[in-house]
C-alpha cells in the first residue's frame, strides 16, 4: 500500500527565502506525481506535474524534483511572497491503481512580512 | 476555459438524510475522481469515473455511491449520512482515465457538507 509523507508539516519563514519542501513515497511504481496548493476553505491547484521518466518540472518560481528509485519528490520554492502561503500537497499516482492520487499530509507554509 | 464546478458549495444536512454532489469537469476532460477531505484522514479517494463507467472505488462503505452522465458531468450520492460523513468533498478531472497519457488533474472548490 503506498503512503506519502510530507516533511515538514508547517514551515514558517520570511518573505523573500528559498524553501524546499520535502515529499516521500514508499512505493516507486508511480505513474507520476503531482503538486498542489490548497487554501484555506478552497480546492486544490494544481502547481507542477512530474511524470515517471522525468527528473524535474519548473513552473515560474516553483522547481519540483523526482527520484523515483529513492521515493522523493522536492518542490524548491524561491524568492518565497506572503501570496504563497498556503498548504502544499504532494500526491502519486501508482502504475497498479493508475485511477487514484494518493496524497500526502501536506505542509503548511507562512511566509511572513 | 472554465475550471472544474462543484455545486453546492455548502451543505448542511441532518444524520439519516440523503445527499447528492454535482460536478462539471473541464470542457473535453472524461474522467472524474472523487476525494474526501477530513482533519483527521486528509484526503481519501471515493472513486473515479471515465465513459461513464466506475474504473476504481476506494475503501469507503456502500451508502457512497456515483455515477457520470454522457456529457461527462458526475454525481455522487451519500445516504443514511452520519456525523462522520462530514467533510469538504472534492471533484477532480483529468483529460484521460487515469495511467493513459497525461492525467494531471484539476480540482473543484469542493463542496463542504455538514451532518447535524
Amino acid at each position: 500500500k503506498q503512503e506519502v509523507t510530507q516533511i515538514p508539516a508547517a514551515l514558517s519563514v520570511p518573505e523573500g527565502e528559498n524553501l524546499v519542501l520535502n515529499c516521500s513515497f514508499t512505493d516507486s511504481a508511480i505513474y507520476n506525481l503531482q503538486w498542489f496548493r490548497q487554501d484555506p476553505g478552497k480546492g486544490l491547484t494544481s502547481l507542477l506535474l512530474i511524470q515517471s521518466s522525468q527528473r524535474e518540472q519548473t513552473s515560474g518560481r516553483l522547481n519540483a524534483s523526482l527520484d523515483k528509485s529513492s521515493g522523493r519528490s522536492t518542490l524548491y520554492i524561491a524568492a518565497s511572497q506572503p501570496g504563497d502561503s498556503a498548504t502544499y500537497l504532494c500526491a502519486v499516482r501508482n502504475t497498479g491503481t493508475a485511477s487514484k492520487l494518493t496524497f500526502g499530509t501536506g505542509t503548511r507554509l507562512q511566509v511572513t512580512l | 476555459k472554465a475550471g472544474v464546478t462543484q455545486t453546492p458549495r455548502y451543505l448542511i444536512k441532518t444524520r439519516g438524510q440523503q445527499v447528492t454532489l454535482s460536478c462539471s469537469p473541464i470542457s473535453g476532460h472524461r474522467s472524474v475522481s472523487w476525494y474526501q477531505q477530513t482533519p483527521g484522514q486528509g484526503l481519501q479517494f471515493l472513486f473515479e469515473y471515465f465513459s461513464e463507467t466506475q474504473r476504481n472505488k476506494g475503501n469507503f462503505p456502500g451508502r457512497f455511491s456515483g455515477r457520470q452522465f454522457s456529457n461527462s458531468r458526475s454525481e455522487m450520492n451519500v445516504s443514511t449520512l452520519e456525523l462522520g460523513d462530514s467533510a469538504l468533498y472534492l471533484c477532480a478531472s483529468s483529460l484521460v482515465q487515469g495511467g493513459l497519457g497525461d492525467t494531471e488533474a484539476f480540482f473543484g472548490q469542493g463542496t463542504r457538507l455538514t451532518v447535524v
